[in-house]
């Protein structure tokens, strides 16, 4: 069974700080999709990485796809109050079906 | 185009009592995909249907959980006899079809309290 092991597990910086997020897994992912939930609301897709090495940007959001396929980050420039949530990664299987890391709590203090 | 719903958000049941939680996917999506979360941690995987059929309930707890997914209406999630450990957030997702590369579209969940 894959296992998605997320950190730092939560983390609390002030507006205008950069971060880094990370995402590791015990075998190799088939693909990775990072998704963004606040409260009281389902996950949010933000970006999909298939191919090793690869990096995708998103505004202030850059995901990293590992070079082996075991591992990605997420890296935010000069975060903002509005970048507050819960940010999971997640492995989908042939079926479509997702397996989803613990997640990391970020909390931007303006 | 109306995104995944989830009807109710909040609900509260006594301990023994039953909950049903329903789900209705986007239009054109036939694969319906059922989450738990408690708090500050990702989400579970509990049951994967199409219509009319269970295709992966590996996530299931084997007694009082059941799902489906008729031909007509929204897909239920049926929790027997609830105890306070079921209280959690409950998220469904759907897609149009299986593989990973389509993306599933979650609805915002129901919050189920059991006292």
């Amino acid at each position: 069974t894959q296992l998605l092991e997320q950190s730092p597990q939560f983390l609390s910086i002030q507006e205008g700080e950069n971060l880094t997020v990370y995402c590791n897994s015990s075998s190799v992912f088939s693909s990775l999709q990072w998704y963004r939930q606040e409260p009281g609301e389902g996950p949010v897709l933000l970006v999909t990485v298939v191919t090793g090495g690869e990096v995708k940007k998103l505004k202030r959001l850059t995901f990293q796809f590992g070079d082996a396929r075991k591992d990605s980050s997420l890296h935010i420039t000069a975060a903002q109050p509005g970048d507050t949530g819960l940010y999971l990664c997640a492995e989908a299987s042939n079926t479509g079906k997702l397996i989803f890391g613990q997640g990391t709590t970020l909390q931007v203090k303006p | 185009n109306a995104g995944v719903m989830q009807n109710p958000r909040h609900l509260v049941r006594r301990r023994g009592q039953e909950a049903r939680l329903r789900c209705s996917p986007m239009k054109g999506h036939s694969h319906v995909y059922w989450y738990r979360q408690l708090p500050e941690e990702g989400l579970k995987f509990m049951v994967y249907l199409q219509k009319e059929n269970i295709i992966d309930e590996s996530g299931m707890p084997k007694e009082r959980f059941s799902a489906e997914f008729p031909k007509e209406g929204p897909s239920i999630l049926r929790i027997q006899q609830v105890v306070r450990g079921d209280s959690a957030a409950y998220f469904c997702a759907s897609s149009p079809e299986s593989s990973d590369n389509s993306p599933l579209h979650f609805g915002n969940g129901t919050r189920l309290t059991v006292t």
